[in-house]
């Protein structure tokens, strides 16, 4: 089956340590979405790219948060400084335009920051 | 406003039941999809079905079937014959601005079941 892989799967970091959190879409998706889920909030959508190019990354705080597709096989989401507010589960899901009703979703990364 | 509205934070329903789970929605995009998920406790999201805004039948996909009251703006879950595997977080979501391209899902804030005995 194919899937989207995420890493690391759990990382605890220290308040003002930068995070790095990665994501490879599946072969031949275009679209990679990065979403955030807390208790609070739920599942927020931050960023999302399409064949690389970034179409919407209005749920992001730009002051901290960065998210990149430096190849069609890697998506980036990165946090600097981190903040304790940032603890949550980051997800990152890919789909295809040719398959609009499928969206993959990769396990997540558990983000701890003390 | 809520584009997606779950107002059940947790249900419970007995094995081998049925349970439905309820969704509302609000857009005024002609052309949107509505998806379910699922996640169980390891944390991953499951896609379990799909319902376009056209698509005249409701979506079924083995236990699962999708109750879509296009009037109402309701997109409820009915789950036949629970299992305790069935124990997880559901979630009703929306992609609005369907245009044939995978574009953003906006997801609602969840629905806890417990399969019991």
């Amino acid at each position: 089956d194919a899937r989207v892989t995420q890493t690391p799967r759990d990382k605890v970091t220290e308040m003002g340590q930068e995070v790095t959190m990665r994501c490879q879409p599946i072969l031949g998706h275009n679209t990679v979405f990065w979403y955030r889920q807390t208790m609070m909030q739920g599942l927020e959508l931050l960023a999302y790219f399409r064949n690389r190019a970034p179409l919407d990354d209005s749920g992001m705080p730009k002051d901290r948060f960065s998210a990149e597709m430096p190849d069609a096989t890697l998506a980036t989401l990165k946090i600097q400084p981190s903040e304790p507010r940032d603890s949550a589960v980051y997800f990152c899901a890919s789909g295809s335009s040719m398959d609009p009703y499928g969206y993959t979703f990769g396990s997540g990364t558990r983000l701890t920051v003390v | 406003a809520q584009k997606i509205t779950q107002t059940q934070p947790g249900m419970f329903v007995q094995e081998k039941e049925a349970v439905t789970l309820d969704c509302t929605y609000d857009t005024s995009d002609p052309s949107y999809g509505l998806f379910w998920y699922k996640q169980p406790s390891s944390g991953e999201m499951i896609f379990l079905i799909y319902q376009g805004s056209y698509d005249q039948q409701n979506a079924t996909e083995g236990r699962y079937s999708l109750n879509f009251q296009k009037a109402r703006k309701s997109a409820n879950l009915v789950i036949s014959a629970s299992q305790l595997g069935d124990s997880a977080m559901y979630f009703c979501a929306m992609r609005e601005d369907f245009t044939g391209t995978a574009s953003k899902l906006t997801f609602g804030t969840g629905t806890r079941l417990q399969v019991t005995l």
